[in-house]
């Protein structure tokens, strides 16, 4: 088993829609998971940081983890055309010397 | 404050050829690393350095090389060009890693696409 899985997608929803997007990891001694936004033909940029516990909510984005089910959530509120990118989920690895991308879900929002 | 720049942003190689990509970073970070992506296959890490001087293989090392002579540069080399080679290749800093969000972070640069004829 991969230690991060993602639905690659593509997902594709109408604009002002409630977007869940998906993660789900093998390791449980992952401290946080950092998720990363990859606009097309882009590096991808820091969008959201939670720790391994609990929610954590930032503007229309609420990450989301499950420690006992081993799924992280991010999910968009009122989704924009401009949110259409992929998005990849990242903890650590054991050593903390690296970070461990999932290989990420592509979203498309129409206008 | 350029963040993170790499060199060059297109290039295209014959099976053999040999060539450099450089990357520099303006953020005094101590963690610099080396990602290729591929379709279906996401960001797959090749080398890391964890300070000047240090390298460190990733997940698909083979084929490539590193070298960390100054901070602020991490560059990638492949000796001998190979079709399985062509990629998008991204180069990320940060300030530490394995601690929290403000050290964590890695800071990625534009990519350099290459293609290997």
């Amino acid at each position: 088993q991969k230690e991060v899985e993602q639905d690659p997608g593509p997902l594709s929803v109408p604009e002002g829609a409630i977007v869940s997007l998906n993660c789900t990891y093998s390791n449980s001694a992952f401290q946080y998971f950092m998720w990363y936004r990859q606009y097309s033909r882009k590096g991808p940029e820091l969008l959201m940081y939670t720790y391994s516990s609990g929610n954590k909510e930032d503007g229309r984005f609420t990450a989301q983890v499950d420690k006992s089910s081993k799924y992280i959530s991010l999910f968009i509120r009122d989704s924009q055309p401009s949110d259409s990118a992929t998005y990849l989920c990242a903890p650590p690895n054991q050593a903390g010397t690296a970070l461990i991308f999932g290989k990420g879900t592509t979203l498309s929002v129409s206008s | 404050n350029a963040g993170v720049t790499q060199t060059p942003k297109f290039r295209v190689l014959k099976t053999g050829q040999s060539m450099t990509l450089l990357c520099a970073q303006d953020m005094n970070h101590e963690y610099m690393y080396w990602y290729r992506q591929d379709p279906g296959m996401g960001l797959r890490l090749i080398h890391y350095s964890v300070g000047e001087g240090t390298t460190a293989k990733g997940e698909v090392p083979d084929g490539y090389n590193v070298s960390r002579l100054k901070k602020q540069n991490f560059l990638l080399g492949l000796e001998s060009a190979a079709p399985s080679q062509t990629s998008v290749y991204f180069c990320a800093s940060s300030y530490r890693a394995g601690g929290a969000k403000n050290t964590d972070t890695q800071y990625f640069g534009p990519g350099t696409r290459l293609t290997v004829l």
